[in-house]
């Protein structure tokens, strides 16, 4: 079985400030790595995924995320952020491809002006 | 096309009634996943589709809740007495067939928020 651990429930973060979001997941096998945002009232919208290859991946809205296999983290940074990031993260792994999707349970960010 | 569209947005029922909700995924996509997220947590994997054939169920998946896919094509969630505890909103997920490019992205519609008084 898989699970992922998001290890901060809230970031408050200034406008125009860096952020990073904390990833740590388990797995007994090869797995994929995605991070999805939520904005509220609405669905989630894919950022960026580790499929295979150079272990730092960029996404949209500026965001990029470094695998560390070693220590089994896949965290989610961005040097400089809006107030239009202010939404829900959620980091999640599957075992295949198109296989279903194991989330974390979400990191809250808000943007301060 | 417009992605996953799901329907209704919001729906509030009593206790002890039936509810069905409808999932249409991008179009040409053979698989279709269900997922339940309750408030402050992230989505849970409900039940899966590979065209018609339903290949995976969650223990969530009480035996109050079907899915179906009749055609491959639109995917319907029923719960039967509905309890307090069935409050959440449900997301419905499309993904391409294998070997299309990004066979692993899942593309998720805006769910269904289902609250039980």
């Amino acid at each position: 079985a898989q699970s992922v651990t998001q290890l901060d429930s809230q970031v408050p973060v200034f406008e125009e400030a860096p952020v990073e979001l904390r990833c740590n997941y388990s797995s007994s096998v090869s797995v994929y790595l995605f991070w999805y945002v939520q904005y509220p009232n609405q669905g989630l919208q894919l950022l960026l995924k580790y499929l295979s290859g150079s272990t730092l991946v960029k996404g949209i809205n500026g965001f990029e995320a470094e695998f560390n296999k070693s220590q089994t983290s896949f965290h989610l940074r961005k040097p400089s952020v809006h107030i239009s990031d202010t939404a829900e993260y959620f980091c999640a792994v599957s075992e295949a491809a198109g296989n279903k999707l194991t989330f974390g349970g979400g990191t809250r960010v808000l943007v301060k002006p | 096309d417009t992605g996953v569209s799901q329907n209704p947005r919001h729906k509030i029922t009593k206790r002890g009634q039936n509810v069905t909700f409808r999932c249409d995924p991008i179009s040409e996509h053979n698989r279709l996943y269900w997922y339940r997220q309750t408030l402050g947590q992230g989505p849970e994997f409900l039940t899966y589709f590979q065209n018609e054939a339903q290949l995976e169920k969650s223990r969530l998946l009480s035996d109050r809740f079907s899915a179906e896919r009749p055609k491959g094509s639109f995917s319907t969630l029923e719960i039967q007495r509905t309890e307090q505890g069935d409050s959440a909103m449900y997301l419905c997920a499309s993904s391409p067939r294998q070997g299309v490019a990004s066979p692993t992205e899942a593309f998720f519609g805006q769910g269904t928020r289902l609250t039980v008084v």
